[in-house]
């Protein structure tokens, strides 16, 4: 079975400071790893997602994500934060591949406050 | 890109009313659409697997006759909140699979049903 735990259900941090959201997962077979974001009052867009190759993943905004394999963490950073990061943040995982491909599981999600 | 229309975005109703929620593909075909539901300060869990022309899959613990899907075209998936009760309120989401060759997911924004 799939799972996914996010540490920490707030972060704040300081406009400028690094971000660091942490994301464990555990997975039966090779994951498939996404981190979403929500802004208040409207769904989920896709920051970035690692499928396969390189373990390091860059998405939008300057967030990228680096997945260990040894550690089953896929932590999302951004090295200098901005006050619109400030968002719900979702870790999910995947396991099936083609025409199930979008069955996700999610965590409990991450509220960044980022502060002027 | 891509766009995944949810309408509506927000719905108050009167408890044993029932309550229906569209979920579109505007630009592509979606082989598969999923239903989610989110509690306040919580995840979004997966109620459902809706396909094109076949019946919805459901998770466990979810109930098939009080959430009716129906996904009768491949841009379209209806989900139907039957008799609904104020347990029932909660931000639902769709996303759906494009079927162009990468598999892509795509969110809708989210429907916010009260029940009073």
């Amino acid at each position: 079975a799939q799972s996914v735990t996010q540490l920490g259900s707030h972060v704040s941090v300081s406009e400028g400071a690094l971000v660091l959201l942490r994301c464990n997962y555990s997975s039966s077979v090779p994951p498939y790893l996404f981190w979403y974001v929500q802004y208040p009052n409207q769904g989920l867009q896709l920051l970035l997602k690692y499928t396969t190759g390189a373990t390091l993943v860059k998405g939008i905004n300057g967030f990228e994500a680096e997945f260990k394999k040894s550690e089953t963490s896929f932590h999302l950073t951004k090295p200098s934060a901005h006050m619109s990061d400030a968002a719900e943040y979702f870790c999910a995982v995947s396991d099936a591949r083609g025409s199930t491909l979008g069955r996700l599981y999610f965590g409990r999600g991450t509220q960044l406050t980022v502060w002027p | 890109g891509a766009v995944v229309s949810q309408h509506p975005s927000r719905v108050i109703c009167k408890s044993g009313t029932s309550v229906k929620i569209e979920c579109r593909s505007l630009d592509f075909q979606a082989t598969t659409m999923f239903w989610y539901r989110q509690f306040p300060k919580q995840s979004l869990m997966l109620m459902a697997t809706s396909n094109e022309g076949s019946k919805a899959t459901y998770e466990q613990g979810v109930e098939k006759d009080k959430f009716l899907i129906n996904h009768a075209s491949l841009t379209l998936s209806t989900l139907t909140v039957t008799s609904a009760h104020p347990e029932d309120s909660s931000f639902y989401i769709c996303s759906a699979i494009s079927r162009l060759g990468n598999e892509k997911l795509f969110f809708g924004s989210g429907t916010q049903l009260s029940v009073l």
